[in-house]
């Protein structure tokens, strides 16, 4: 698989529920983070988790990061209609004078009424 | 929030012609960055500079490229000879500092077409 491979590709949940997604990356990282994209939009950060922490919370959003096994998920509780969106993880290494992050494929979650 | 400002939202071009996609990074940062998106596919990482010198390309920031930043607050990206591939959406972001450990801030983007 390649760097940043997000599982599943495709989520569809009814509002209140909770939706997991989990990525897997092959290189050594400094951190990792997640972004959610509207469809058609920008990137908007939604968390970071640094390569010596293991768990990490943000209003409804919890990640964990297993660098064992070179996973991290992402959850996300009572989910809202307006939490539909495709979301990615993104690797961070620092490479040279500035940092470069490698996304992965990402996943669509639909939240349904 | 402060944000990252990308003109224009939408582009497009003849194949063969050049573009410029212009962004406004955040004003006190000093890493600006370059990142595309091929409909359906991974966000790629394109370029980052620092310093007025690029600091990382990758292999598809070919010589077709090109970054500029050429006054204290426009970050651009040229594209010489565009190509029907080169159709995408191009994100421009910043940060702080370089060191691996923060977010970056990206802008809305800059939906190309080639026709």
């Amino acid at each position: 698989s390649q760097q940043g491979e997000e599982d599943p590709q495709a989520l569809s949940i009814q509002e209140g529920e909770n939706a997991t997604m989990n990525c897997s990356y092959k290189t050594s990282i400094n951190n990792l983070q997640w972004y959610r994209q509207n469809s058609g939009r920008g990137l908007v950060h939604l968390i970071l988790i640094r390569s010596n922490e293991r768990e990490k919370h943000s209003g409804r959003l919890r990640v964990t990061l297993d660098t064992s096994k070179k996973s991290s998920s992402l959850l996300i509780t009572a989910s809202r209609a307006a939490d539909t969106a495709s979301y990615f993880c993104a690797t961070a290494t620092h490479t040279g004078t500035a940092s470069k992050l490698t996304f992965g494929t990402g996943t669509r979650l639909q939240v349904t009424l | 929030e402060p944000e990252v400002t990308q003109t224009p939202s939408h582009q497009v071009t003849q194949m063969g012609q050049e573009v410029i996609l212009r962004c406004v990074p955040i004003s006190n940062h000093l890493y600006f960055y370059w990142y595309r998106q091929i409909l359906g596919q991974k966000v790629e990482f394109l370029v980052s500079f620092y310093n007025n010198e690029i600091s990382e390309k990758s292999e598809i920031f070919d010589d077709q490229f090109s970054v500029e930043r050429p006054d204290g607050s426009n970050f651009t990206l040229k594209i010489r000879s565009t190509k029907l591939e080169d159709s995408a959406m191009y994100f421009c972001a910043s940060t702080l500092s370089g060191t691996g450990g923060e977010k970056l801030f990206f802008g809305s983007g800059t939906q190309l077409s080639v026709l």
